[in-house]
């Protein structure tokens, strides 16, 4: 089936440790996205890729980057985790807008759970 | 700027009809997603209104009117399993681009 897979699911790093999480897809999206989603909040863009070209959110800290090696796989790169870093991260991939309503959708992987010690 | 609006937590009793509230103000407005999330999950697709009206899917129904900014999710003959939050994402001009808003946590209860 195709789908968006997240490794790991869980993910333990120490303050200032850098971690990088990782997603993939079979979907053959061009877009992909990161979010973040604290505790009983709504998910937060961080930045996409429309294929290669990187975008990144006004307010995302630069302690955040990301890679997008190839069409399949994104990597968020932490640089310097804090507490207030501990968070869901969300792996979604969309086809380019204009496909239509339904291509539209962004289709979410599981999530990784990451906790900073 | 974008500004969305939902409640933050709803109850209601197996076998009811709940309705589910979204309002939003955006600096462009291309369509609306909405979104269910199991407590730990990745949000799923429920629906996708980009016309005013009535979209029916199942048990699940979504309106949308554009003109007062305002959209509702309606959930027919709940089940224990609805329990969920449902996030009201409203489409940006500027590409695919999703504002989430802060998710209403439902209840249900036997």
């Amino acid at each position: 089936d195709a789908m968006v897979i997240q490794n790991p699911r869980y993910q333990v790093t120490q303050f200032g440790k850098p971690v990088t999480l990782s997603c993939s897809q079979t979907l053959n999206h061009n877009v992909m996205y990161w979010y973040q989603q604290k505790s009983s909040q709504a998910p937060k863009l961080l930045f996409h890729y429309y294929d290669k070209d990187f975008n990144n959110e006004a307010d995302t800290p630069d302690n955040f980057q990301s890679r997008r090696p190839n069409t399949s796989f994104c990597f968020l790169d932490i640089r310097s985790p804090g507490l207030g870093d501990a968070a869901m991260y969300l792996c979604a991939t969309s086809r380019p807008q204009g496909w239509g309503p339904k291509e539209d959708t962004q289709y979410f992987g599981p999530g990784t759970r990451l906790t900073v010690l | 700027g974008q500004n969305i609006d939902q409640p933050t937590e709803m109850t209601a009793t197996e076998g009811a009809i709940v309705q589910i509230n979204c309002t939003y103000q955006t600096s462009g407005f291309n369509g609306l997603f909405w979104y269910q999330q199991h407590a730990g999950e990745a949000p799923t697709f429920l629906s996708y209104n980009v016309l005013d009206g009535l979209e029916e899917k199942g048990r699940f129904s979504s309106f949308l009117s554009r003109s007062k900014g305002y959209s509702y999710l309606l959930l027919k003959e709940l089940q224990m399993k609805d329990s969920a939050s449902y996030l009201c994402a409203p489409k940006v001009d500027a590409g695919n681009m999703l504002t989430f808003g802060g998710g209403t946590r439902l209840m249900v209860k036997p």
